[in-house]
């Protein structure tokens, strides 16, 4: 099975400031996948990265997938308090395409608080 | 995007006992997944259940401790049976998206503590 480390386990920063998110697997990733987690409230899906080098960004979200596809990292700039919550990966094993459905692997997970 | 409810949302029962978790979702839905979260450790699917035909389980679950139904596409239950402290958990139910199965929606989750 897939194993995701991701880091830091937990961040604190001043609002306005950027921050990056790390998450790094022992075997390449099919797909790489980006959910924030509020408190209560289910996964939402941020961002998926499938090809080496890829990068894609969601309005101050940017994550990018390494030429490897071993490491995927998430930065947010700017930090605003409604980017706190804690921030998954998780990897697309199978490498299947629809018919297959995906399996999902998660990191441990990251939880961020935005000071104001 | 879909709506996942789940019920309970939180429970504390008693070792040896079972407890089944809902899954409802505002749409249907051909794919449906199972995880588990326990304490500082990550998501772990625990089966997929497709309507229509049994659940898939992971390697480590089975299907006498863990039973799922699917008895229609906006439907699920999971049951944690014969239950232990090490089953005290989040268990979480999603979804995959109707247009792509690159995305998946989750429920919020049912806390379980066994005693």
């Amino acid at each position: 099975s897939q194993e995701l480390e991701q880091s830091p386990q937990s961040l604190i920063v001043q609002e306005g400031k950027n921050l990056t998110i790390n998450c790094t697997s022992s075997k390449t990733l099919y797909g790489l996948y980006w959910y924030k987690q509020k408190y209560g409230e289910g996964l939402i899906f941020l961002m998926m990265l499938q090809k080496g080098g890829e990068e894609k960004s969601h309005e101050k979200i940017t994550a990018k997938l390494d030429e490897k596809k071993q490491q995927s990292s998430l930065h947010i700039t700017a930090s605003q308090p409604s980017h706190a919550g804690i921030y998954l990966c998780g990897a697309d094993e199978s490498g299947g395409g629809s018919n297959t459905g995906n399996q999902f692997y998660f990191g441990t997970g990251t939880s961020l608080t935005v000071i104001p | 995007s879909a709506v996942i409810s789940q019920k309970p949302s939180r429970d504390i029962c008693q070792r040896g006992t079972s407890l089944t978790i809902q899954c409802q979702v505002d749409s249907q839905v051909t794919m449906m997944f199972w995880y588990r979260q326990q304490p500082g450790q990550s998501l772990t699917l625990i089966a997929t259940a497709n309507q229509g035909s049994e659940a898939t389980y992971e390697s480590g679950f089975v299907i006498d401790k863990f039973p799922i139904s699917r008895p229609n596409l906006t439907f699920s239950t999971l049951t944690v049976s014969n239950m232990s402290p090490e089953d005290s958990s989040i268990y979480l139910c999603s979804v995959a998206g109707r247009l792509s199965y690159n995305e998946q929606f989750f429920g919020p989750g049912t806390r379980l503590t066994v005693l």
